[in-house]
């Protein structure tokens, strides 16, 4: 297996520039996570679907933030318009959830992005 | 999810054991221990968790306190590639909230030569 696949590995912008970042999660896997790490606030979640559906979007930080997942393989976050302050490493994870078993969270590369 | 107190750093020499501990005094009866490592420029990796009942698999072995408010992680002959931020969390498995992984600032081991 490939593991959770995410693209670009790396992004450099301007700030007010729309960014999209894309997840791939594991086959088979029916929840998908993205987490956000900065030095500053550590590795915080953003948004997770369980089947597609987002259970929780919380830790979206504002209405600059969206997140969708269209199918079970693919997700984006875009990010309109983007800010430096939005600079950070984002995390895609996916698991498999089936009642209390299989919660475990398996993360991708992450893309590192850095808003000028 | 309760919350949890890890020392910022440790040292260990390698091939000794490596003991990372965790407080988690206000765990509930539901709650399960998690620990993560995250090795430098990497995504956070999953090691292994538990309920109440020591837990061993090939990467670590999960020691827990009886009374479920600490627990120890221990890697039994470290390596210079566990040097990493090792972070525990507890959280409730199968809850609507079942998402939800609150990673603190962790402890970062640094295994020495």
């Amino acid at each position: 297996d490939a593991g959770v696949i995410q693209s670009p590995r790396h992004e450099v912008t301007e700030m007010g520039q729309e960014v999209t970042l894309r997840c791939k999660p594991i086959s088979g896997h029916n929840s998908l996570f993205w987490y956000r790490q900065t030095m500053m606030r550590g590795l915080e979640l953003l948004i997770y679907f369980n089947n597609n559906v987002p259970i929780d979007d919380s830790g979206m930080p504002e209405d600059r933030f969206s997140a969708k997942m269209p199918n079970a393989s693919f997700s984006t976050l875009k990010i309109q318009p983007s800010e430096p302050r939005d600079s950070a490493v984002y995390f895609c994870a996916s698991s498999f959830q089936v009642g209390l078993a299989g919660e475990t969270q398996y993360f991708g590369p992450g893309t590192r992005l850095l808003v000028l | 999810d309760a919350k949890t107190t890890q020392p910022t750093s440790m040292d260990c020499a390698e091939g000794r054991a490596a003991n990372l501990p965790c407080n988690h005094s206000t765990i509930s009866g539901n709650e399960y221990v998690y620990w993560y490592r995250q090795i430098h420029s990497q995504g956070p990796q999953y090691i292994i968790h538990g309920l109440k009942n020591n837990e061993t698999n090939e990467m670590a072995s999960l020691i827990i306190t009886e009374d479920r408010k600490s627990s120890t992680l221990i890697l039994p002959h470290a390596t210079l590639r566990d040097t990493a931020v090792y972070y525990c969390i507890v959280r409730v498995r199968g809850s609507s909230n079942t998402g939800k992984l609150i990673f603190g600032q962790g402890t970062t081991l640094q295994v020495k030569p």
